[in-house]
């Protein structure tokens, strides 16, 4: 079975910081990856799909990109609205969340 | 607009089965796979499987084999979740969610989600 590792956990950032989250998955994946935004007592939202592609409605400052078995997720200018977990997923497996949190 | 509902929150006793529904609107419901993700309290997601609305075949993750049973009603476009022998672990928030472009596993629709807490 693919693991997906997530780093850092946490991190702490001010509105206006670019922010970098980075998923690994334990074998190749391609481009099978999606990113996920989830703020406390709501569902996951679909921000990036197949690695790069941003989801409709999703602002330009998130992008991702990647492939194989290194991605990383980017906020270029965190907005106050950005503080939440981020997941990445490929397919069946999720990583464990990385909490973006008010410095 | 495509929404998928849930049905609300449960209790159940250790050994109990617990059955949650996710109606969905918006779109055909045989176009889509259905999937069900777990989150316990404080904790990361856990995909537990998948139904093809279409002809009700079923993907299980192992993890919960044996003791999950995902279907699907055409009559009512509702999925179904069914989990058996639980226990105190098992106290988590439930999810629905489709993929667009079935077999993705790009979860770009989710249900609101629906509590199940364990406890005798």
């Amino acid at each position: 079975d693919i693991q997906m590792t997530q780093s850092p956990s946490s991190v702490s950032a001010s509105v206006g910081d670019r922010v970098t989250i980075t998923c690994r998955a334990s074998q190749g994946i391609s481009s099978w990856l999606a990113w996920y935004q989830q703020k406390p007592g709501k569902a996951p939202k679909l921000l990036i799909y197949a690695a790069s592609s941003l989801q409709s409605g999703v602002p330009s400052r998130f992008s991702g990109s990647g492939s194989g078995t290194d991605f990383t997720l980017t906020i270029s200018s965190l907005q106050p609205e950005d503080f939440a977990t981020y997941y990445c997923q490929q397919a069946r497996a999720f990583g464990g969340g990385t909490k973006v949190e008010i410095k | 607009e495509v929404q998928l509902v849930q049905s609300g929150a449960e209790v159940k006793k250790p050994g109990a089965t617990v059955k949650i529904s996710c109606k969905v609107s918006g779109y055909t419901f045989t176009d889509y796979y259905m999937h069900w993700v777990q989150q316990a309290p404080g904790k990361g997601l856990e995909w537990m499987g998948l139904v093809d609305p279409e002809d009700g075949e079923t993907i299980y993750a192992e993890k919960f084999q044996g003791r999950v049973t995902i279907t699907a009603d055409t009559s009512t476009d509702t999925a179904y979740m069914e989990l058996s022998s639980l226990r105190s672990e098992d106290t988590a928030v439930y999810y629905c969610a489709t993929d667009s472009e079935s077999g993705s596993y790009y979860f770009d629709y989710w249900g609101q989600g629906t509590l199940v807490t364990v406890s005798s």
